[in-house]
C-alpha cells in the first residue's frame, strides 16, 4: 500500500466547466475526508465518508459540489460550473476511524486553477 | 466552539539551531487530542506529533517535542537541531473526543524557513 493517492495533481480549467477529482485511500481505512486548502491557510473541512456513507457535509459545500464513495473504496469529488473562487488545493485524507487519535493520512492533493 | 490559533505566520531558524512554534486553543472540554502536522512545499501533509490531553507527559518524537500547558491551553512545538528538510508549513490541530465525526479544528499555520 503506497498511501493515499489523488488524481490529477493539477487541473486547470475554464470557468463554467466541470471537474472531477479522485482519491484512493489506504485500503483498510474506512473513513475518508475531503478538505479544501487555500494558500497560507489551514485545511477547511468539506465532507467525509464512513465506508460508502456520506456522514457529514460542510456548509461550505454548495450544491455545485458532490462527492461519492461507491463501495466504500475510492472517492470522487465533482465540482460543477466551476467559479474562480473554487481555485484551491483539494486534499483527501483517510483514517481507520477508531476511537482514539484517529490519525489522518493525507494525499498530496489536487490543485485546481479556474481561469 | 473550539478554535486554534497560530500567532506566528512565519518563523526562521539557522540550521542546527532550535526553534519553537506556538499554538493556543480554546475549548471547554477536558479530554481531547492535539496534533502538529507538517506540509512541505508541494508535498503531502504528514503527522509530526500528537498529544492526548489527559497525559501530563509531553510527547516527543526524535527531534520534535511539545510543551503542553493544559491550563494555559497552549501547545507549542519545539524542533531541535533544525535541518533543511524541516522547512515546511506547520499546522496545529485540535480534535474533540466527544465528536464522533473525529473532526479536526485547524490553525492557520506557521511557515518555517531554515537558513543554511
Amino acid at each position: 500500500d503506497t498511501g493515499v493517492s489523488q488524481d490529477p495533481r493539477h487541473k486547470i480549467t475554464k470557468r463554467g466547466q466541470n471537474v472531477t477529482f479522485r482519491c484512493d485511500p489506504i485500503s483498510e481505512h474506512n473513513r475518508l475526508y475531503w478538505y479544501r486548502q487555500t494558500l497560507g491557510q489551514g485545511p477547511e473541512f468539506l465532507t467525509y465518508f464512513q465506508n460508502e456513507a456520506q456522514l457529514e457535509k460542510s456548509r461550505l459545500l454548495s450544491d455545485r459540489f458532490s462527492a461519492e464513495r461507491p463501495k466504500g473504496s475510492f472517492s470522487t469529488l465533482e465540482i460543477q460550473r466551476t467559479e474562480q473562487g473554487d481555485s484551491a488545493m483539494y486534499l483527501c485524507a483517510s483514517s481507520l476511524g477508531v476511537a482514539g487519535a484517529n490519525v489522518l493520512t493525507f494525499g498530496a492533493g489536487s490543485r485546481l486553477t479556474v481561469l | 466552539a473550539q478554535t486554534v490559533t497560530q500567532s506566528q505566520p512565519e518563523m526562521s531558524v539557522q540550521e542546527a539551531e532550535t526553534v519553537t512554534l506556538s499554538c493556543t486553543y480554546d475549548t471547554s472540554e477536558s479530554d481531547y487530542y492535539l496534533f502538529w502536522y507538517k506540509q512541505p512545499p508541494s508535498r503531502q501533509m504528514i503527522l509530526v506529533i500528537r498529544q492526548e490531553a489527559y497525559k501530563q507527559q509531553n510527547a516527543t518524537e526524535n527531534r520534535f517535542s511539545v510543551n503542553f500547558q493544559k491550563a494555559a491551553k497552549s501547545f507549542s512545538l519545539k524542533i531541535s537541531d533544525s535541518q533543511l528538510g524541516d522547512a515546511a508549513m506547520y499546522f496545529c490541530a485540535y480534535r474533540s473526543l466527544t465528536d464522533s465525526n473525529y473532526q479536526l479544528i485547524w490553525g492557520a499555520g506557521t511557515k518555517l524557513i531554515i537558513k543554511p
